[in-house]
């Protein structure tokens, strides 16, 4: 069964860091791009980022850019999120989601994990 | 600007049908759009993607109850026979030269 996994969400204080991973599994990720999406208690979906299937294109919404780095690791079937200077408007589940092949970097999300909570607070 | 805009809530019978839209900001007719559900307490899930044309793609193991359209700005999700476990949010999104955009959500509840 095609699945990502995320890991690494946790409570952290204002200014903090973390790392967050997707594990995919069941298919060959190498050959699609990739997104984080975020969701605020009780809020809907917020797109946070996307990166090519090489991973040469990096692309940020702008309430991240300068804070946030994509990157994924094709021979452990990983992709990663660092997110520094965390503020308390981060706070939210983070879903990595798969787009669907051949359609580039921009199209449908047709994979989602279960996500991984990030709580940011002192 | 790419803006979706979805009604907050909708709500139908039992085993009746619902007819969801997502309207696509001005200029934008020809873009096409996915819809995902999210169940309470779980993550989204992809349901299809909807062309300008009003084809689609359903996502694996979608039912049959489950169809898009569109017309102009608009795309649509119909889902007939509503069921217990159809009642949930329900997400479009679409995407645009370096950004995705996602609407504010349909709840949506089975009377």
């Amino acid at each position: 069964e095609v699945q990502l996994l995320e890991s690494g969400g946790g409570l952290v204080q204002p200014g903090g860091s973390l790392r967050l991973s997707c594990a995919a599994s069941a298919f060959t990720f190498s050959n699609y791009a990739m997104s984080w999406v975020r969701q605020a208690p009780g809020k809907g979906l917020d797109w946070v980022s996307s990166i090519t299937i090489g991973g040469g294109g990096t692309y940020y919404a702008d309430s991240v850019k300068g804070r946030f780095t994509i990157s994924r690791d094709n021979s452990k079937n990983t992709l990663y999120l660092q997110i520094n200077s965390l503020r308390a408007d981060d706070t939210a589940v983070y879903y990595c989601t798969r787009t669907i092949g051949g359609s580039g970097v921009y199209s449908a999300f047709d994979i989602w994990g279960p996500g991984t909570m990030v709580t940011v607070s002192s | 600007q790419l803006v979706l805009t979805q009604s907050p809530s909708a709500s139908a019978s039992l085993g009746a049908s619902v007819k969801l839209t997502c309207t696509l900001s001005s200029g934008r007719s020809s873009y096409a759009i996915a819809w995902h559900q999210q169940q309470p307490e779980k993550g989204p899930r992809y349901l299809m993607k909807v062309n300008s044309d009003g084809s689609h793609n359903k996502g694996d193991g979608i039912p049959d109850r489950f169809s898009g359209s569109s017309s102009g700005s608009e795309r649509y999700l119909t889902i007939s026979s509503l069921q217990s476990e159809d009642e949930a949010d329900y997400y479009c999104q679409t995407w645009g030269t370096g950004l995705v955009v996602f609407g504010g959500g349909t709840k949506v509840t089975v009377l």
